[in-house]
């Protein structure tokens, strides 16, 4: 069965933390892994990582995806409130398909 | 573009009744997606389209419908509702093609069966 499974399910931090979020995947066809920050409403795109090795980098987040290990990590550096929200990670199979992970809820405390 | 909408925003439902969820894009996407997601937990994908007059179940299909007469609009149905239908649902679109692309979702709608 396809399984995405993220860790850790819930994170508290402080402001000015830096912070890991893992996401590890089994699936029998893979084309690209996305990451999403979700807040009060839709889930909202940061990255896709289709190669191994290349880090995807916005401002103080960024992704980097192993195909060898079948794990995605993002890093967030000095967190703000703002980044409080839950990560959803996603691999793409290819049959127009994503399966998602249960998401990490990362809360920021100023 | 308003991208992908979603109505209701929220909506009530007594065991039993029957209700459609509606849900529009002005992408010109060809693929769009069903998601619903129960309290702590990631998307599960209920049903999908690849065009018009083309739709394929997902991984939890069972209670719901879907039809695809046009490319904008991809109303899921909901036939006898249960309390296990509760649920935040969202809507998804990309482009067509082989990808990878992202998926656009749209601001969900959060459904309580009682």
């Amino acid at each position: 069965e396809d399984k995405v499974v993220q860790s850790p399910l819930s994170l508290v931090v402080h402001e000015g933390d830096t912070v890991t979020l893992n996401c590890s995947y089994e699936v029998t066809n893979f084309r690209s892994l996305l990451w999403y920050k979700q807040e009060k409403k839709a889930p909202t795109f940061l990255f896709m990582l289709t190669s191994s090795g290349i880090e995807k980098k916005s401002g103080r987040l960024s992704s980097i995806l192993d195909k060898k290990e079948l794990f995605s990590i993002l890093n967030i550096t000095a967190t703000q409130t703002g980044d409080s929200a839950i990560y959803l990670c996603a691999v793409d199979q290819g049959a127009q398909k994503l399966v998602f992970g249960q998401g990490t809820r990362l809360t920021i405390n100023p | 573009n308003a991208g992908v909408t979603q109505t209701p925003k929220f909506r009530i439902l007594k065991i039993g009744q029957s209700m459609t969820l509606q849900c529009a894009q002005d992408m010109n996407h060809n693929y769009m997606y069903w998601y619903r997601q129960d309290p702590g937990m990631g998307l599960k994908l209920i049903y999908y389209s690849v065009g018009a007059g083309i739709t394929d179940k997902g991984e939890v299909p069972n209670g719901y419908n879907v039809s695809r007469s046009t490319t904008e609009d991809f109303p899921l149905r909901l036939e006898l509702a249960a309390p296990s239908q509760t649920s935040v649902y969202f809507c998804a679109s990309r482009q067509g093609g082989t990808g990878p692309y992202e998926q656009y979702f749209g601001p969900g709608t959060r459904l309580t069966v009682t």
